[in-house]
């Protein structure tokens, strides 16, 4: 059990445009998402901590309206990198909470990640 | 400010034993947890101590003690397959996650 799907896997785009990436928790309802990113050789960084019904809240430094983070409903947050940048390529990761789990209420579910380049 | 401290790099061989250690100074402690990640994936988990000693699961254990701000990850019987990047994240008193910039483990044979 807690698998957490990420869509999608890898996506490449072009210069300015925009891209939307998908994470669900298929099978528990997660409150809390989390979203990271992660550049070659160095450790995961908090990009925002998303929250079902309400607000993201992002970590410093972390521009919120050019990275949308929406989540709808206890099983999806999707994130929308805006006007990517080359600078922008990275990998992304979402993870999940299973809040009313049996294990430790606050391990992080890991989705497998999505590698955005950005041309 | 928060701190979590490990080796950036260790090296090892097939067959051996290895100890990866974790040093932290975070506001509050709900708990540490030791990830492995490796490259191009995502972390998955591997353990979690919220009260001092050792948790033993299979070839790997993982100890803590909160008095000193310490934790270890133990590696049994390596494996080749073993080689990645090993994360310790600390649970503060918020809640949130505090990750360390991992050590990567490499295996020789």
């Amino acid at each position: 059990g807690a698998v957490v799907s990420q869509h999608p896997s890898w996506v490449i785009c072009k210069s300015g445009t925009s891209v939307k990436i998908e994470c669900r928790s298929l099978d528990f309802q997660a409150t809390t998402m989390f979203w990271y990113r992660q550049f070659p050789k160095q450790s995961l960084m908090l990009m925002a901590t998303s929250n079902e019904g309400s607000k993201a809240t992002y970590e410093q430094g972390v521009e919120k309206d050019k990275f949308l983070i929406n989540h709808a409903s206890l099983t999806l947050s999707t994130l929308t990198v805006t006007s990517a940048h080359p600078e922008d390529s990275s990998f992304y990761i979402c993870s999940a909470r299973d809040e009313w789990g049996r294990r430790s209420s606050y391990e992080q579910y890991f989705g497998p990640g999505t590698r955005l380049t950005v041309t | 400010g928060q701190n979590i401290d490990q080796p950036t790099e260790m090296t090892a061989t097939e067959g051996a034993i290895v100890q990866i250690n974790c040093t932290y100074q975070t506001s509050g402690f709900n708990g540490l947890f030791w990830y492995q990640q490796h490259a191009g994936e995502a972390p998955t988990f591997l353990s979690y101590n919220v009260l001092d000693g050792l948790e033993e699961k299979g070839r790997f254990s993982s100890f803590l003690s909160r008095s000193k701000g310490y934790s270890y990850l133990l590696l049994k019987e390596l494996q080749m397959k073993d080689s990645a990047s090993y994360l310790c994240a600390v649970l503060d008193s918020n809640y949130q996650l505090i990750w360390g910039a991992g050590t990567k483990l490499i295996i020789k044979p």
